[in-house]
């Protein structure tokens, strides 16, 4: 049974790099049928599709947040990590690992994880 | 980027009604949306992909409509369960925006 697990720290100072790693158990990300990404939730917001990454493929990435954010993978861990990088309290949200049947179409999810940005 | 609208942002509904929730896309999309259910405090669960493939497991008093901007879910019988907050979801392309979410409560 898929399981995926988020962890990192839940505060992070302004100007400071959020770090993230998913955790799975119960399928193989390098399976090649998947894609595994993040998505965020702001505090009463709705969603946004981060980015992911697929197989030993190059991520894909919201172009707005194109430039702070990095995700990759670690087949022989079996996980895969976001790293934000710049933050302000804008990048305040439950952040959600996510396994994708499409590049945008997230059909498992983990609990989600708040990370809040404040000194 | 191509904007999602939900209406209505909310509803009041009562157990046994057929609910309507309708997404509309800034420009064609095909048949490339999906609609989630979020429960307080809870991950998003895929409903519909592909605007009217039910997700399996997924009761079948969902079900979903549309194609190119205009789209459709219903939820038929509505049961104590069903009431939450429902995003579409645009899968054309990138960035695969999110509608700002209807939240069905019990009237």
């Amino acid at each position: 049974q898929l399981q995926l697990r988020e962890s990192g720290p839940g505060l992070v100072k302004p100007s400071e790099t959020l770090s993230l790693t998913c955790i799975v158990s119960g399928d193989s990300i390098v399976s090649g049928i998947y894609y595994w990404g993040w998505i965020r939730q702001p505090p009463e917001k709705g969603l946004e599709w981060i980015g992911n990454v697929y197989s030993s493929g190059s991520p894909y990435y919201n172009p707005s947040l194109k430039g702070r954010v990095t995700i990759s993978a670690d087949m022989s861990k079996n996980q895969f990590s976001l790293r934000l990088s710049s933050v302000t309290a804008a990048d305040t949200a439950v952040y959600y690992c996510a396994r994708q049947i499409t590049k945008w179409t997230t059909d498992f999810w983990g609990p989600g994880t708040l990370v809040t940005v404040s000194s | 980027d191509i904007q999602m609208t939900q209406s209505p942002s909310s509803l009041s509904a009562s157990v046994g009604d057929n609910v309507t929730v309708t997404c509309r896309a800034s420009q064609s999309i095909s048949r490339s949306l999906n609609w989630y259910q979020q429960k307080l405090g809870k991950a998003p669960k895929l409903l519909i992909y592909a605007a009217s493939s039910l997700q399996s497991d997924v009761p079948s008093r969902f079900s979903g409509s549309g194609s190119g901007t205009d789209f459709t879910l219903i939820i038929s019988s509505l049961q104590p369960e069903d009431f939450a907050t429902y995003y579409c979801q645009q899968s054309w392309k990138t960035p695969g925006t999110f509608g700002q979410g209807t939240k069905v409560d019990i009237k």
